[in-house]
């Protein structure tokens, strides 16, 4: 069965300080990786999401960057981060070819930036 | 342009009845999802809708009427384990996922 993990599951970093946050993905291969950004009492955002290693498309401008070094491997950085950048963050995959809402997500990254 | 709409909040009793509605307007549609939340926790899958119609689902079904761009959420035999955000999104013409804000939904004893 397909599994999907990121780490770690709670932050507190000050402002201006560099961010990594990790998710991998275990049971299939090629598979569509998303990170999405919720804040408090909002919907989901769409930061970025990737079709295959070393592809990944941004949705919003901001000062968060990403990479897919492996297939199943999808990091969320950050060099210097904002206070806006306050908010729970959610790895999720979903099939290449198959590409429906049934979304699968991770546990989420809850990042406090003081 | 794409927007999608669901009530902030909602209450309800144990054991009674409650529906959660959603509105949407986009030029391409593939199908329209509900997702509960539990706070602090991922989303998790509840139902997919794409063609009209009502689809049940043990104590859950979900209804879509695509030329009103309408769906709803209908939870019965409300458990205080129901209490949650519900989360209405539909997959747009590129096959994103386009996200409303949630409805938390109140369960009262």
């Amino acid at each position: 069965s397909q599994t999907i993990h990121q780490w770690p599951a709670t932050l507190v970093q000050p402002v201006g300080s560099p961010l990594s946050l990790e998710c991998t993905v275990e049971g299939t291969s090629n598979p569509n990786l998303y990170w999405y950004r919720q804040a408090a009492g909002r919907g989901l955002q769409l930061l970025f999401y990737s079709v295959g290693i070393g592809q990944i498309s941004s949705e919003v401008p901001q000062n968060l960057s990403a990479s897919r070094p492996q297939d199943r491997q999808f990091i969320l950085s950050s060099k210097k981060l904002l206070l806006s950048d306050s908010g729970f963050y959610l790895c999720a995959w979903a099939l290449l070819g198959r590409d429906t809402g049934e979304l699968f997500f991770g546990e989420g990254s809850r990042l406090t930036v003081l | 342009g794409q927007n999608i709409d669901q009530p902030t909040e909602m209450t309800a009793t144990e054991g009674a009845i409650v529906q959660i509605n959603c509105t949407y307007q986009t030029s391409g549609f593939n199908g329209l999802f509900w997702y509960q939340q539990h706070a602090g926790e991922a989303p998790t899958f509840l139902s997919y809708n794409v063609l009209d119609g009502l689809e049940e689902k043990g104590r859950f079904s979900s209804f879509l009427s695509r030329s009103k761009g309408y769906s709803y959420l209908l939870l019965k035999e409300l458990q205080m384990k129901d209490s949650a955000s519900y989360l209405c999104a539909f997959l747009d013409s590129n096959y994103q996922l386009i996200w409303g804000a949630g409805t938390k939904l109140i369960i009262k004893p």
